[in-house]
């Protein structure tokens, strides 16, 4: 099982709508979790991170973290054409001397 | 503004050559890693460091090698290029802290597309 899993998609929203993006781990211990967006060709931008059991909003983006069920969400609201990219979701595994392990990302496409 | 450099951005080179891609960081950071991605694929971790003269091999097996002499300077270096090693290569630093959030999350460089024909 690996440590950090996503859907690898592609995952089709129409604009406007609500994209949701999930991710589950396997380290019971893992402590902060982290969405990172990345556009074809270029390099992950971190755009949340996450520690805390609950939301945490910025923006049109809403990170879910619930420890119980190993879980961590991305939402995004009103969804645009601009968010088509691949998202990346990591966490830092504390065996892991505080590397993040990512996840295989998952390519989210919006349509006009 | 990046704080994170990687040179060059693009480079095509010969079956056999020598090769070193730079990276730099301005932040001071002890941590820094070397992810190896194809297109549409996954990041591995091929090498990552924790502060100078600190290296270690990552998950993913690879021919190339790493050096730490400074704190903002990690090269990785191949020493005979392969079309196998076409992929794109990115570097990172980690957020140092004691507490949560942000702390401990990756600034990544631009990266460098390598191709070897």
């Amino acid at each position: 099982q690996k440590e950090v899993e996503q859907n690898s998609g592609p995952l089709s929203v129409p604009e406007g709508a609500i994209a949701s993006l999930n991710c589950t781990y396997s380290d019971r211990g893992s402590q902060s979790f982290f969405w990172y967006r990345q556009y074809s060709g270029k390099s992950p931008e971190l755009i949340m991170s996450i520690y805390s059991n609950g939301d945490k909003e910025d923006g049109r983006f809403t990170a879910q973290l619930n420890k119980a069920s190993q879980y961590v969400s991305l939402l995004i609201r009103d969804s645009q054409p601009s968010d088509s990219a691949t998202y990346l979701c990591a966490g830092r595994i504390i065996r892991g001397a505080q590397k993040l392990v990512f996840g295989q990302g998952t390519r989210l496409t919006i349509n006009p | 503004e990046a704080d994170i450099y990687q040179t060059p951005r693009y480079l095509v080179i010969g079956t056999g050559k020598k090769i070193t891609l730079e990276c730099s960081q301005t932040m001071g950071h002890d941590k820094m890693y070397w992810y190896q991605q194809d297109p549409g694929m996954e990041l591995h971790l091929i090498h990552y460091s924790y502060g100078v003269n600190s290296t270690e091999k990552g998950d993913l097996s690879s021919e190339s090698t790493v050096s730490r002499i400074r704190t903002e300077h990690f090269p990785l270096t191949l020493e005979s290029a392969r079309p196998s090693h076409t992929s794109q290569y990115l570097c990172a630093t980690q957020t140092e802290g004691t507490g949560q959030g942000l702390n401990y999350g990756y600034t990544f460089g631009s990266g460098t597309r390598l191709t070897v024909v």
